[in-house]
């Protein structure tokens, strides 16, 4: 069945540094991708939309500039943390449509970012 | 505003008894409304998904039941065992699910023996 890979599952790193979070489709392709953001005992919070060969699309209040999104090929959608700060220190879930209208979509499993 | 509204927040079932997860919607565009379960450090998987053109969809012990002129939709999971234990959130999403999803707040459910 339909599979969204990401990598890494767990990452910790110092304050200031940058982290890159990718998600794959690995048997499809995916022209959109969703990236979402879920602190501890809350629900999953839509940060973005990704669109392959375009801009991505940021929700209000999401800064652009410290979440980059790059959607290089069909399969493949990239989050970069910017300057990541403890503040920043959740679980990043990525998802992919699996086809047309009606066809669910896939939820990778998440990647955990612990900044120090 | 909270588009998807879901009660309720914590459940506890004993095992073999129905658990029910009552969900409500805003948006008349919505027209997909999956569910998802979640287990601890893990991505939401979809259990099961109806559409509005239908009152009732059932798969192995899940059943939703949607209410299209109230808004409402919900999730019962019969005969619950401990391995049912999971945080569900109810979705909701436009465009035959094609887009992005809004999550309801997540229903924590603990089956106990």
């Amino acid at each position: 069945g339909a599979v969204v890979s990401q990598h890494p599952s767990w990452v910790i790193c110092k304050s200031g540094t940058s982290v890159k979070i990718e998600c794959r489709s690995l048997d499809f392709q995916a022209t959109t991708m969703f990236w979402y953001r879920q602190f501890p005992k809350q629900s999953l919070m839509l940060m973005a939309t990704s669109n392959e060969g375009s801009k991505a699309t940021y929700e209000q209040g999401v800064e652009k500039d410290k979440f980059l999104i790059n959607h290089a090929s069909l399969t493949l959608s990239t989050l970069t943390v910017t300057s990541a700060h403890p503040e920043d220190s959740s679980f990043y879930i990525c998802s992919a449509p699996t086809g047309g209208a009606g066809q669910p979509q896939h939820f990778g499993d998440g990647t955990r970012l612990s900044i120090l | 505003q909270q588009q998807v509204k879901q009660s309720p927040q914590s459940l506890i079932v004993q095992k073999g008894g129905i658990s029910i997860i009552n969900c409500a919607y805003e948006n008349t565009a919505f027209d997909y409304f999956p569910w998802y379960q979640q287990f601890p450090g893990k991505g939401p998987a979809l259990l099961i998904a109806i559409r509005p053109d239908v009152s009732e969809k059932k798969e192995g012990r899940f059943t939703i039941s949607f209410n299209k002129s109230a808004k409402q939709f919900s999730l019962h999971i019969m005969d619950s065992q401990p391995g049912d234990s999971a945080t569900y959130f109810c979705a909701a999403s436009s465009a035959g699910g094609y887009q992005k999803v809004t999550f309801g707040i997540g229903t924590k459910l603990q089956v106990i023996p």
